[in-house]
């Protein structure tokens, strides 16, 4: 019963290498996001997907890229990486996107480091 | 806009004593509160939630009130566990949007 997996769960990357978080869901559920956790600032949407086909920008997009890639799967690119981007993501999923469904599972998490 | 406020921290208590974490909100329309912990090298878990005004949410000890005519969801335990030491974070959904306050620290000493 593994919910959400998230690969790598450390990852230390040198300033404009690229790479691509992964994430996976066997929850069967819709929609799905990306947060990044910075201290004193919780938890900060990049993007999500409210289902299969659809992905959408959050508070923080810049820099980042995603993709649906089917419904169990959702990729967080980074381009260019920047130092700016050091953080912990987090990979979510929940049934839907709409009030009392949203109730989201979320990944172990990945910490990023950019040199 | 939305957004969720809550308590700085952190907080420190001993077992037992009684516990409330703040968190008020500034929403448009009638949003979803939750609030989710988060144990050391985890991802978050909802801890309880709330989807319509007067509801209360409950689970593991822990309760909040959904009260609108103060945009609030405090969170109380009335005796707290050195195992509830975690970070506690409140969040509000509403449509295709979706705010996380900073979280709040606790440490249970025994």
């Amino acid at each position: 019963n593994a919910g959400v997996t998230q690969t790598p769960k450390f990852q230390v990357l040198k300033t404009g290498q690229s790479m691509t978080l992964q994430c996976a869901q066997d929850m069967n559920h819709n929609s799905m996001y990306w947060y990044r956790q910075d201290p004193g600032m919780g938890l900060r949407l990049i993007y999500y997907s409210a289902s299969e086909g659809t992905t959408d920008k959050g508070e923080v997009p810049n820099g980042y890229n995603v993709s649906r890639l089917n419904k169990r799967e959702f990729s967080l690119r980074l381009e260019s990486a920047a130092p700016s981007q050091t953080s912990v993501y987090f990979c979510a999923s929940s049934q839907d996107l709409a009030g009392g469904w949203n109730i989201q599972y979320f990944g172990a998490g990945t910490r990023l480091s950019v040199l | 806009g939305n957004s969720v406020t809550q308590m700085e921290g952190p907080v420190t208590l001993s077992e037992e004593a009684f516990l409330t974490i703040n968190c008020t909100y500034t929403a448009t329309g009638y949003p979803s509160l939750f609030w989710y912990v988060q144990y050391p090298g985890e991802g978050l878990q909802l801890l309880l939630k709330a989807t319509k005004a007067d509801d209360k949410g409950s689970n593991k000890g822990f309760e909040a009130t959904y009260r609108k005519e103060t945009t609030s969801f405090h969170l109380e335990k009335g005796s707290v566990q050195v195992s509830d030491s975690a970070v506690y974070f409140c969040a509000l959904t509403m449509g295709n949007q979706f705010y996380f306050g900073t979280g709040t620290s606790l440490t249970v000493i025994p």
